[in-house]
């Protein structure tokens, strides 16, 4: 059965600063991976996919994110954090015909 | 904008009101999803329908049915919930429920309270 764990709900950065989102999974095929975004009051929103193919994936807002199969690994990263990243962030894991997703790391960005 | 929407946004209910809630999808799809996002707890998946037949039902009360009278709609009727159902509820459509075309599309929620 697959499995996504988020370390950490809450991260805190300052504006500028690298942001640093852990996720790891488990799973007994190759994994199809995700990573949502949820802003206050609305639902959740792609940030970027792992199918198959190069394992580094970019995704919208200057996200990226990398697939390790080594270390049953997708973490989220962006290089320069903005104040409107501040948001929800959900790491989820494609099982079958459904996504079992994490339960969520909340960003905090300081000025 | 992401091609889904729910409406209303907010509902308060009493225990023994009915309700309904609504989702529209504007894309094309032929998946539809009912999520229920409750504080602290992963999202959870309540029902998942193909085609306009459902095929995941996990576990969910009763007190929840779903309606997909076609691929656009979807709906959620509400009974006698109690007050441990207060919670965001999402509802997402995807092209398919598998292969590659599995990407989800959201929409914003509706925030249920029940009294």
């Amino acid at each position: 059965a697959q499995s996504v764990t988020q370390l950490g709900s809450h991260v805190s950065v300052s504006e500028g600063a690298l942001v640093l989102l852990r996720c790891n999974y488990s799973s007994s095929v190759p994994p199809y991976l995700f990573w949502y975004v949820q802003y206050p009051n609305q639902g959740l929103q792609l940030l970027l996919k792992y199918t198959t193919g190069a394992t580094l994936v970019k995704g919208i807002n200057g996200f990226e994110a990398e697939f390790k199969k080594s270390e049953t690994s997708f973490h989220l990263t962006k290089p320069s954090a903005h104040m409107s990243d501040a948001a929800e962030y959900f790491c989820a894991v494609k099982n079958t015909d459904k996504l079992i997703f994490g339960t969520g790391t909340r960003l905090q960005v300081f000025p | 904008e992401t091609g889904v929407t729910q409406t209303p946004r907010h509902l308060v209910m009493g225990m023994t009101n009915k309700k309904s809630l609504k989702c529209e999808q504007h894309l094309g799809h032929n998946a539809m999803y009912w999520y229920k996002q409750s504080a602290k707890k992963p999202l959870e998946l309540m029902f998942v329908y193909s085609l306009e037949e459902r095929v995941e039902n996990n576990s969910v009360p009763s007190r929840f049915s779903p309606e997909c009278p076609n691929s656009s709609h979807l709906f959620l009727h509400l009974h006698t919930l109690q007050p441990e159902d207060s919670a965001l509820y999402l509802c997402a459509s995807s092209q398919d429920t598998g292969g590659l075309f599995y990407e989800q599309f959201f929409g914003p929620g509706t925030r249920l309270t029940v009294l």
